[in-house]
C-alpha cells in the first residue's frame, strides 16, 4: 500500500522568499503524485500533478514540483512566495489501478511581511 | 470544469440525530469519495464508490453509512451523531480512467458541528 509523508506540520517564510515543502511517498512502482492547496474553509484545489515524462512538473500560481524516483520525493516549490500563497498544502499519490488517492497529513504555510 | 457541490457549507445538529450529506458532481465521474478532516489528522477516507450502487469501505467507516443511487450523487449518512463526528467533511470525484483521469476534484466541504 502507498503512504505519504509531509515532514513539516507548519512553515512561515517571508513575503517574496522562495518556499519549498517537501513530500516523501512509498510505493513500489512508479506512482501518480498531487499536490492540492486549501485555503481556510474551503475544498481542495489541484495545484499541479505528476503521471510520467518530464520530472519537472509546473502548475497553477507559479508553483512547480519535482519528482525524484531515487528520493522518493515529490517537492514543491515557488521562487517568490505572494500573502495569498498562505494555506494548507497537501501531498497525495495514488497507486495504478483504481485506488483512492492517499494523501499526507499536510503542510500549513504562513506567510508574514 | 469539474465541478463538486455539497448540500451545506455548515451544519449543526445534535446528538443521536440522523444526518444525511449530500454530494453532486456535474462530470458524470464514475468514483466518488468522502472524506473527514480533523486538525493534525489530515484527510481520512469514510467511504468510496468506484460505480451506481458500488460502496467500499475505507479507513474509518464507522458510525457512516452512504448511498449511491445516480450516477451523480453520493450521500454521506451519520446514522446517530455523536459529537467526536464533528468535523470537515469532503467530497471528491473523478472519473476512472488512467493517468490524467486518476485527478480527484473536491467539492467546498461541509463543517458539521455535533452538541
Amino acid at each position: 500500500a502507498q503512504s505519504v509523508t509531509q515532514p513539516d506540520i507548519h512553515i512561515t517564510v517571508s513575503e517574496g522568499a522562495s518556499l519549498e515543502l517537501r513530500c516523501n511517498y512509498s510505493y513500489g512502482a512508479t506512482p501518480y503524485l498531487f499536490w492540492y492547496v486549501q485555503s481556510p474553509g474551503q475544498g481542495l484545489q489541484l495545484l499541479l500533478k505528476y503521471f510520467s515524462g518530464d520530472t519537472l512538473v509546473q502548475g497553477i500560481k507559479g508553483f512547480e514540483a519535482e519528482f525524484k524516483r531515487s528520493q522518493s520525493s515529490f517537492n514543491l516549490r515557488k521562487p517568490s512566495v505572494h500573502w495569498s500563497d498562505a494555506a494548507e498544502y497537501f501531498c497525495a499519490v495514488g497507486a495504478r489501478g483504481n485506488t483512492p488517492l492517499v494523501f499526507g497529513k499536510g503542510t500549513r504555510l504562513s506567510v508574514i511581511a | 470544469d469539474v465541478k463538486v457541490t455539497q448540500s451545506s457549507r455548515y451544519l449543526v445538529k445534535r446528538t443521536g440525530e440522523k444526518v444525511f450529506l449530500e454530494c453532486v458532481q456535474d462530470m458524470d465521474h464514475e468514483n466518488m469519495f468522502w472524506y473527514r478532516q480533523d486538525p493534525g489528522l489530515g484527510l481520512r477516507l469514510i467511504y468510496f464508490s468506484y460505480d451506481v450502487k458500488m460502496k467500499e469501505k475505507g479507513d474509518i467507516p464507522e458510525g457512516y453509512s452512504v448511498s449511491r443511487e445516480k450516477k451523480e450523487r453520493f450521500s454521506l449518512i451519520l446514522e446517530s451523531a455523536s459529537t467526536n463526528q464533528t468535523s470537515m467533511y469532503l467530497c471528491a470525484s473523478r472519473s476512472s480512467g488512467t493517468g490524467p483521469g486518476k485527478t480527484q476534484y473536491f467539492g467546498p466541504g461541509t463543517r458539521l458541528l455535533v452538541l
